[in-house]
């Protein structure tokens, strides 16, 4: 079956830290780039970062340049995303999504095909 | 940083056409892509590269892109068709993905 599942989400403090995961199934995980992007509670859709097939590339909104860090283990079809220093405005529900051509680059203009169901990060004191 | 504009709302009675409109500095010249979400759902894919429909989105769905402006298009709008719908570009000069801000489709 051709999905993606997101985990590690949770209800944390500010400042602290969280590992999401997006695990994949059902197509060559390793041939495309991947994207996160997350959507505040009842808010529009942001996109946050990109990492290319082989993880040589990565890209993030200038919103968590510096605190997010992505990243994939394609051994496991996993792709990943340590939040550190958190903040409030960090509280939503992240997607992660695969693009639709297997060309494995991060920068192009490829449309995000595939979402997975998300998993929400509550930043509160 | 790249800005995108769609309308906050449009509402359309049953059976018309639905159009939403997404504006940016020479959108023409980048490639536009449409999603729809559903209440607590996650994004679908319903247009790509300006006009290009997935397999599985209806015909009913189309986009184009001109200037300053793109679009959607729903025709024969049906009660399922109402949802949140975003456009969405690359921004190459930053290498960042934009989001219009979304624009919620009402069906009267």
């Amino acid at each position: 079956q051709v999905q993606l599942v997101e985990s590690g989400g949770g209800v944390v403090q500010p400042g602290r830290s969280l590992r999401l995961s997006c695990a994949a199934s059902g197509f060559t995980f390793s041939s495309y780039a991947m994207h996160w992007v997350r959507q505040a509670p009842g808010k529009g859709l942001e996109w946050v970062a990109v990492i290319s097939y082989d993880g040589s590339n990565k890209y993030y909104a200038d919103s968590v340049k510096g605190r997010f860090t992505i990243s994939r283990d394609n051994s496991k079809n996993t792709l990943y995303m340590e939040v550190n220093s958190l903040r409030t405005d960090d509280t939503a529900l992240y997607y992660c999504a695969r693009v639709m051509v297997d060309l494995g680059v991060a920068a192009t203009n490829d449309a995000f095909v595939m979402w997975g169901q998300g998993t929400m990060v509550t930043v509160t004191s | 940083s790249y800005v995108l504009t769609q309308p906050p709302s449009v509402s359309v009675a049953p059976g018309q056409t639905a159009k939403i409109t997404c504006g940016g500095n020479n959108i023409g010249s980048k490639s536009v892509n449409w999603y729809q979400q559903k209440s607590g759902q996650a994004p679908v894919l319903v247009v790509h590269d300006d006009s290009d429909r997935p397999s599985g989105i209806p015909e009913r769905f189309s986009g184009s892109n001109s200037g300053n402006a793109a679009s959607l298009a729903i025709s024969t709008v049906e009660a399922g068709d109402e949802a949140d719908y975003y456009c969405q570009v690359w921004d190459s000069r930053g290498d960042h993905w934009v989001f219009g801000g979304g624009t919620k489709l009402t069906v009267l």
